[in-house]
């Protein structure tokens, strides 16, 4: 059981968009920033989304990062084949003192 | 820009302790916004949070391992180390490195991994 809680799939068709949601609390995503990763098959997982919304240099203005409250949200826009991958939020937990991760949403492309 | 390789055994027999080395290079251990962790991830689950070292030595472990993990640096040898002990076979995992980066603002913990190793396999075994 993940401290954040994502949906385990989403899909959509080419060129359509897709919203990822993270639910946590107030000691994690209430109380600090979000970061989202993506992981494509068989190799590491990559920063996609830092600090609630923004982008490293070389991630496409496709992927977008928002948070309110104890939640957030990663939206695809124009949906790509290549972005069929595991997407993965966290956030620091004062709680806990460490990173928690949520469990992970497969996106497929139909 | 900063890469990490972990190396260590690929197998490790149950009860034993696992060992990896995370070797940098392209950056300094010795940056003050950086954190040096270790994160592991289960075949076909989710990324799990393993703990951290600071330049300083300082940690933060994960509360569901700390009991059985210990990490340390080497700032000279550009090198921070995982040990686990009494392993089972639920710590069969690919175990990746990765460096944090880590800013305080407002009372906020922003912190994210910038950079991450390819990950290394370990499979415990009887």
């Amino acid at each position: 059981q993940s401290v954040l809680t994502q949906p385990p799939s989403a899909s959509g068709a080419p060129g359509q968009r897709v919203t990822i949601s993270c639910s946590g609390s107030s000691s994690n995503i209430g109380s600090n920033t979000v970061n989202w990763y993506q992981q494509l098959p068989g190799t590491a997982p990559k920063v996609l989304i830092y600090i609630d919304n923004q982008r490293p240099s070389g991630v496409p203005d496709r992927f977008s990062g928002s948070k309110s409250g104890t939640s957030a949200s990663l939206v695809i826009s124009g949906l790509l084949s290549e972005d069929e991958a595991y997407y993965y939020c966290a956030a620091w937990d004062d709680s806990l003192t460490g990173v928690v991760f949520g469990g992970g949403t497969k996106v497929t492309v139909l | 820009q900063v890469q990490l390789q972990e190396s260590g055994p690929g197998q490790v027999k149950t009860s034993q302790t696992l060992s990896l080395t995370c070797t940098v290079s392209g950056g300094s251990l010795n940056s003050g916004d950086s954190y040096w962790s270790w994160i592991r991830q289960p075949a076909g689950k989710g990324l799990e949070w393993i703990g951290r070292v600071f330049r300083s030595g300082a940690t933060n472990y994960n509360p569901s391992l700390e009991t059985r993990i210990t990490i340390s640096i080497d700032t000279s040898k550009r090198q921070f180390s995982l040990k686990l002990s009494s392993v089972t076979a639920a710590d069969t995992a690919v175990y990746y490195c990765a460096r944090e980066r880590a800013y305080y603002y407002n009372s906020a913990t922003s912190n994210w991994f910038d950079s991450w190793g390819q990950g290394a396999l370990v499979t415990v075994s009887p």
